[in-house]
């Protein structure tokens, strides 16, 4: 299996911060990388797929990118509606595999 | 639009079988590069791919459960079954469906999820 090491596990900020959270691969997956955000009791939503593109209909604040196994997503300016959880899957190779998660809380 | 949603036990008793079904519109799995698969949460936990179907019949499971695991298609009903046999408590966890087209830049779209406890 593919493991995806993601982190930090919590990252507290602001409103209007600049966030990044990491994913790295235990080996090549790009580009098939995606970013999710999951709020409490809810399905998570796409963000980004193949590593940089962004899903229809979410914000341009939201940014992905890659170098070799590394992978950050980016939030340009923090807002309320983004504090939630970020999960990274890889979608590569079978069984498909997710980072435990980054958990964006207030400071 | 593609939609799909969930539906089994909420509650299970260890050593005991889940089914769980999933009710889609939207696509046929008759239709070449498309699949279905299913994805779990513990709570407060990380996600867990489980399994997938494809339109052919092509089954994947997750190596570590693949033994519980079952997974088949009704294509006159638009619905994938995902049995798990023996269940225990750490098997508790919501219980996402979610669509995949092969070869497409974006990797599923997800149904809203189940959630199943298993407890005695």
């Amino acid at each position: 299996d593919i493991q995806m090491t993601q982190s930090p596990s919590t990252l507290y900020a602001s409103v209007g911060d600049r966030v990044t959270i990491t994913c790295r691969a235990s080996r090549s997956v790009s580009p098939w990388l995606a970013w999710y955000q999951q709020e409490p009791g809810k399905a998570p939503k796409l963000l980004i797929y193949k590593t940089s593109s962004l899903e229809s209909g979410v914000s341009s604040r939201f940014s992905g990118r890659a170098s070799g196994t590394e992978f950050t997503l980016t939030i340009s300016s923090l807002q309320p509606d983004d504090f939630a959880t970020y999960y990274c899957q890889q979608y590569t190779s079978y069984p498909w595999t997710f980072g435990q998660g980054t958990k964006v809380e207030f400071k | 639009q593609i939609t799909l949603k969930e539906s089994g036990p909420t509650l299970v008793k260890p050593t005991q079988t889940l089914t769980l079904t999933c009710a889609f519109s939207g696509f046929s799995l008759t239709t070449s590069g498309v699949g279905v698969g299913w994805i779990r949460q513990p709570p407060g936990k990380a996600l867990e791919w489980l399994a997938l179907i494809y339109w052919d019949d092509d089954k994947r499971y997750r190596p570590s459960l693949e033994s519980r695991l079952a997974i088949t298609k009704d294509t006159s009903k638009n619905q994938v079954v995902l049995t798990m046999t023996n269940l225990d408590p750490v098997d508790t966890a919501t219980y996402y469906c979610a669509h995949r087209l092969l070869g497409a830049d974006k990797p599923m779209v997800w149904g809203q999820g189940t959630l199943v406890t298993v407890s005695s």
